[in-house]
């Protein structure tokens, strides 16, 4: 039961370098999202893809790109690393409820460890 | 005014005790209240869901929800130290409606001392 897998776990860039984090889920789930956590921010979202073929900005989408591959897979890319990026990033998929689109428990992968120098 | 609101805590709590964590949110509209727990260094997991006002319970968490003053709460009875962690507020708020984006508080850290 793999869930949601992230890779790479961690990872340290220079600025300005580039780099995409990879989410693959196996739940069959619609949605995908991609969030970073700080230290006293709490998880906010950066881009998110209610299902296969769409995307849509979150709350702090600047210096992020996203692809939705497939249904499986929700790739996040950095075209140009900046320290203010060194963060947690977190993959996490959900599908409804009971046919409730408001009721969708995520799911989270175990994160990638970013730090940019 | 943030809109998911948790005290940040520590919440230290002695173990066999009842842990109380609140949250508060800002859009009555809210449908869907969950609370994830989240060990240092690991990933948020999902431990109560509640939708509608009144208490759910599962196992040693109780859920408890009340819409008209906006606010949702946890209890974590009989404490154990293997509950220390931090526990996420996070609401599905129906101002942001794309039906499935949730909102998260900054998180409550709780301590449970042996």
């Amino acid at each position: 039961n793999a869930g949601v897998t992230q890779t790479p776990k961690f990872q340290v860039l220079k600025t300005g370098q580039s780099m995409t984090l990879q989410c693959a889920q196996d739940m069959n789930h619609n949605s995908m999202y991609w969030y970073r956590q700080d230290p006293g921010m709490g998880l906010r979202l950066i881009y998110y893809s209610a299902s296969e073929g769409t995307t849509d900005k979150g709350e702090v989408p600047n210096g992020y790109n996203v692809s939705r591959l497939n249904k499986r897979e929700f790739s996040l890319r950095l075209e140009s690393a900046a320290p203010s990026q060194t963060s947690v990033y977190f993959c996490a998929s959900s599908v409804p409820q009971h046919r409730d689109p408001s009721n969708q428990p995520q799911h989270f992968g175990d994160g990638t460890r970013l730090s940019i120098l | 005014q943030k809109e998911v609101e948790q005290n940040s805590g520590p919440l230290s709590v002695p173990e066999g005790a009842i842990a109380s964590l609140n949250c508060t949110y800002s859009d009555r509209g809210s449908q869907s209240f969950f609370w994830y727990r989240q060990y240092s260094g690991k990933s948020p997991e999902l431990i109560m869901s509640i939708y509608s006002n009144g208490d759910k319970e599962d196992g040693r968490f109780t859920a408890q929800l009340n819409k008209a003053s906006q606010y949702v709460s946890l209890l974590i009875r009989d404490s154990q130290p293997s509950d220390s962690a931090t526990y996420l507020c996070a609401v599905n708020l129906l101002i942001k409606a794309a039906g499935n984006k949730l909102t998260f508080g900054g998180g409550t850290r709780v301590l449970v001392k042996p």
